[in-house]
């Protein structure tokens, strides 16, 4: 029973293509996020959604398009994939977006652009 | 705005060895603090998290951090690593934003 589980754990891609990645969580946090980790282990966060709603949209191209139908489940939407959107992608969540407790992370979705 | 410096990018050590890996930010105000560790091929885990009170902090697997308001910074530390501890390692910053900052990241090699 996996706390924040991600789908799928590779996804190797053609340039042009318009693919997607779920999150699910089981802990019962309100705040979900997606982080990008380039191949220089450099983490950003990318979005983050408290309750459903879009609270941190980072400068991310609108190609990105997340989407959480509910608390429990963050998509992530990429269109028109590039070279440069190869990396890690990692799903977390936490209970509050205030950072006043840790993220818990998935195991991440390895995204090749080929 | 926020930022994390981690300026050991990469860490060699032999097993036994006392680590004590640096970590640096900026911001003047209240901020919550984070060391996370990703062994290989795996996700992120929280090692240990400082908020307020005790500023030495004690985590899992024998590590420990230190928050030094006056010097801004959080540095982890351990007395004597072993081969398993191999990682990267990940320190964060919480502030008035609802983002938490990562640094870059130090990879840490133990040799047996």
């Amino acid at each position: 029973d996996t706390a924040v589980s991600q789908t799928p754990k590779y996804l190797v891609t053609q340039m042009g293509n318009d693919k997607s990645i779920k999150c699910e969580q089981n802990l019962g946090h309100d705040t979900m996020y997606w982080y990008k980790q380039d191949s220089k282990k450099f983490l950003k966060i990318m979005f983050s959604y408290n309750n459903k709603e879009l609270i941190i949209n980072e400068t991310v191209p609108n190609r990105f398009s997340p989407k959480s139908p509910d608390k429990a489940h963050l998509n992530l939407h990429i269109n028109s994939l590039e070279l440069g959107d190869s990396a890690v992608y990692f799903c977390a969540s936490s209970q509050g977006g205030g950072m006043n407790s840790p993220l818990h992370f998935g195991n991440g979705t390895r995204l090749t652009v080929t | 705005a926020q930022s994390v410096s981690q300026h050991n990018h990469h860490v060699i050590l032999s097993e036994a060895a006392s680590l004590e890996l640096g970590c640096n930010y900026s911001y003047g105000g209240t901020v919550n603090l984070f060391w996370y560790v990703q062994y290989p091929g795996q996700h992120l885990q929280l090692l240990l998290k400082y908020f307020s009170g005790d500023p030495l902090v004690k985590g899992i697997k024998g590590f420990e951090a230190e928050f030094i308001k006056s010097k801004f910074s959080f540095n982890l530390r351990k007395p004597s690593v072993q081969w398993s501890d191999t990682a990267e390692y990940f320190c964060a910053v919480g502030g008035a934003t609802n983002k938490l900052i990562f640094g870059t990241g130090t990879l840490l090699a133990v040799q047996p």
